[in-house]
Parts: C-alpha cells; sequence; structure tokens
C-alpha cells in the first residue's frame, strides 16, 4: 500500500515569492493533517481536515497560508508571500478518521532566500 | 506546550535493548501515550501506542506504570538505523474525536556500534 506522498522534496524561492506544497494521503483516510517542522524541533499541526472541511485550523497563519482539500482527497498548502522564517519542512499526515494512527508523508522543505 | 518530558538524548550499544523514558505526569483518562520517531530528513514514523497496558508489536514495547504517569518504550536489539528522534506523545482520544499530535523534542538516541 502506498503511503502518504508529497511533492516538491524541495523548494528555494526568494521572499515574497508565492509557493504550493501538494500532498495525496493514503488512499480511504478521510483525515489530512498539515504540520511544519522548524529545525531542531517537532512538528506543530497547522491544520486539520475531515474529509473537505477544516475542523482545526487556528494555528494556520490565515494572512499569508491557505489549504485547500477540494475533493476530500488530496490537499494543497499555499504561502503567498514567503517570509524568511517560513524556512521549514511541511509535513502532511493523514489517517483513516481522526481517532486513528496518523502516517506522515516525508516532507517538503523550504528554504526561502 | 507538549504535556511530556524526555531526556534529550540518549546512547545505546548496538545490539543491546534501547530504553527510552517518557514522563506525563499530568496525562488524563482519555490521552494516550504514542510514540514516533523521525530518522534524519525523513517524516515521523509510527511505532506504538497506548492506553494502560503494556503493548508489544514487530517493532517495539511500550511499557506504561500503573498510575500511567509514565512509560517506557523498548527496542529489543538496537541497530544503527535505529539511530532517530523519538517522541512521546500524549493525545487525546474518547472515541468520537481526537487531537492532532503535539510534538516534543523528543529523544535524540544513538545506536553505538
Amino acid at each position: 500500500e502506498a503511503g502518504v506522498v508529497q511533492s516538491p522534496r524541495y523548494k528555494i524561492i526568494e521572499k515574497k515569492q508565492p509557493v504550493a506544497f501538494w500532498c495525496n494521503p493514503i488512499s480511504g483516510h478521510n483525515t489530512l493533517y498539515w504540520y511544519r517542522q522548524n529545525l531542531g524541533q517537532g512538528p506543530e499541526l497547522l491544520i486539520r481536515y475531515e474529509n473537505e472541511e477544516a475542523v482545526d485550523d487556528s494555528q494556520l497563519p490565515k494572512d499569508r497560508f491557505s489549504a485547500e482539500r477540494l475533493k476530500g482527497v488530496d490537499s494543497t498548502l499555499k504561502i503567498q508571500p514567503a517570509e524568511l522564517g517560513d524556512s521549514a519542512v511541511y509535513l502532511c499526515a493523514s489517517s483513516l478518521v481522526p481517532e486513528e494512527t496518523q502516517y506522515f508523508g516525508p516532507g517538503t522543505r523550504l528554504l526561502v532566500l | 506546550d507538549a504535556k511530556t518530558t524526555q531526556p534529550p538524548s540518549m546512547d545505546c550499544a548496538e545490539g543491546r535493548a534501547a530504553n527510552l523514558p517518557c514522563n506525563h505526569s499530568t496525562i488524563s483518562g482519555n490521552e494516550y501515550v504514542y510514540w514516533y520517531r523521525q530518522i534524519h530528513s525523513q517524516g515521523p514514523q509510527y511505532i506504538i501506542h497506548g492506553l494502560k497496558n503494556n503493548e508489544t508489536n514487530e517493532m517495539a514495547s511500550l511499557i506504561i506504570t500503573e498510575d500511567r504517569k509514565s512509560s517506557t518504550l523498548i527496542l529489543p536489539h538496537a541497530t544503527l538505523r535505529d539511530t532517530a528522534v523519538y517522541y512521546c506523545i500524549v493525545r487525546f482520544n474518547s472515541g468520537g474525536g481526537a487531537d492532532g499530535l503535539t510534538f516534543g523534542k523528543g529523544t535524540h538516541l544513538i545506536i553505538q556500534p
């Protein structure tokens, strides 16, 4: 069974540019999570989806970050415009339902110059 | 803030059992103990979780004290590939709803040849 797929794996952009990350969860998983991991820290939850609905986006910086999961499967996380402090690894995870175990993708490593 | 306390680093000899401690003195009745690990440049990998009873799977064993205020993850025969950051996470899960994962800084386990 395929795991969580993320792309791109690496992205380098200049500050003020937009950037987008894509996630394909494990087939059949209705819950999808985006986390951000700063260097030397553990991942921090940004947003959680149950099907198409964002049920917890309290930690998402809404001035520049947006996310969508239009058909309840794939999801996109966007930053516009990017700032130097956004350099981090962006991780996507999924679970069958919210109560079940979360499985993580490999992450997208973003560097903002 | 994370609800767990872990040593920042540990060493273990290859082939020996690695015992990773975790304190979670404020854990409540609906909170499970989860363990994940993260190998360099990869996403977090699920290891094991439990509520009250000790648990064992193909990767590890989880020993939870009777008062549930601490636990130990045991890797029975550590190999060099077990070198990683290990995260102990307390997660609310009532069966009718569950939180995302709140990561701390984890324990950096180094397996020595």
